[in-house]
C-alpha cells in the first residue's frame, strides 16, 4: 500500500540553528510534494511545494529538498526561531485521481529551545 | 476572513447520538475535502468532492455521510457515534490550478 514519512518523531534543536526534517515516501507515481506545518489546536498550513521535475526549492527560511532516485524528501529551515515550533508533515499527490488525494506522512515534532 | 471555517470547534456526545459539522469555504476552490487526524498525528483522507460531486470515498463506514448542498460548503454528519469517531476532523478545499490545500482549524469530537 501507499504510505508516506515515518512514526512521529521529535525533533529539538536550539533557537539560532538550522533544522532538518526527513520524510520517505514510497508511491513513484507521486510527483507533487508538500510541506505542512501545523501548530497546536490549528489546521495544517501549506509551507512550501515542489514538482517532481525539480530537485530543490528555496522559500523564506525554508528549503526542500527531493531525492527522487530514493524517495526521499527533506524540509530544511534555517535560523529556527521559537515560532516554528510545531508538528511538520510531508504530503504526496499524484495525477491518478486528478490530484484530488493528498497522502501525508506521520509528521515530525519540532520542538524550539531558547 | 476565514477561509475555511468549521463549525464547531469542539464537540462532546455520547456514543450512539448523531452529529454534523459544517464547512464553508469562501476561497471559490472546486474541491473539498474531509481528513481523520487521530490520536498519533496521523492525517488520513475520507472524502472528498469536486463541484458538489463524490469522487472519493476512502473505506469509510457508512455511518458517515458527507453532503455537499454547493461548491462552497461540505458538511459531514455521523449516525450511531462510536467511542473510536473520537479524533480531530479537518475540512480543506482546493483548486484545480493549485493543488496546495487551505484547511480549516478542525473540529475536536470526542465521544464519551
Amino acid at each position: 500500500g501507499e504510505s508516506v514519512g515515518l512514526h512521529l518523531p521529535t525533533l529539538s534543536v536550539q533557537e539560532g540553528d538550522n533544522s532538518i526534517i526527513n520524510c520517505a515516501y514510497s508511491n513513484s507515481a507521486s510527483d507533487y510534494f508538500i510541506w505542512y506545518k501545523q501548530e497546536s489546536g490549528k489546521g495544517p498550513q501549506f509551507i512550501i511545494d515542489i514538482r517532481s521535475n525539480m530537485d530543490k526549492r528555496q522559500g523564506q527560511r525554508v528549503t526542500v529538498l527531493l531525492n527522487k532516485t530514493v524517495k526521499h524528501l527533506s524540509l530544511q529551515i534555517a535560523a529556527t526561531q521559537p515560532g516554528d515550533s510545531a508538528v511538520y508533515f510531508c504530503a504526496e499527490t499524484s495525477p491518478s485521481g486528478g490530484y484530488n488525494k493528498l497522502i501525508f506522512g506521520a509528521g515530525t515534532r519540532l520542538a524550539v529551545h531558547p | 476572513d476565514t477561509a475555511v471555517s468549521q463549525t464547531p470547534k469542539y464537540l462532546v456526545t455520547q456514543m450512539g447520538n448523531d452529529k454534523s459539522i459544517k464547512c464553508e469555504q469562501n476561497l471559490g476552490h472546486d474541491t473539498m475535502y474531509w481528513y481523520k487526524q487521530d490520536s498519533k498525528k496521523f492525517l488520513k483522507i475520507m472524502f472528498s468532492y469536486n463541484n458538489k460531486e463524490l469522487i472519493i470515498n476512502e473505506t469509510v463506514p457508512n455511518r458517515f455521510s458527507p453532503k455537499s448542498p454547493d461548491k462552497a460548503h461540505l458538511n459531514l454528519h455521523i449516525n450511531s457515534l462510536e467511542l473510536g469517531d473520537s479524533a480531530v476532523y479537518f475540512c480543506a478545499s482546493s483548486s484545480a490550478f493549485d493543488y496546495g490545500y487551505t484547511f480549516g482549524s478542525g473540529t475536536r469530537l470526542t465521544v464519551v
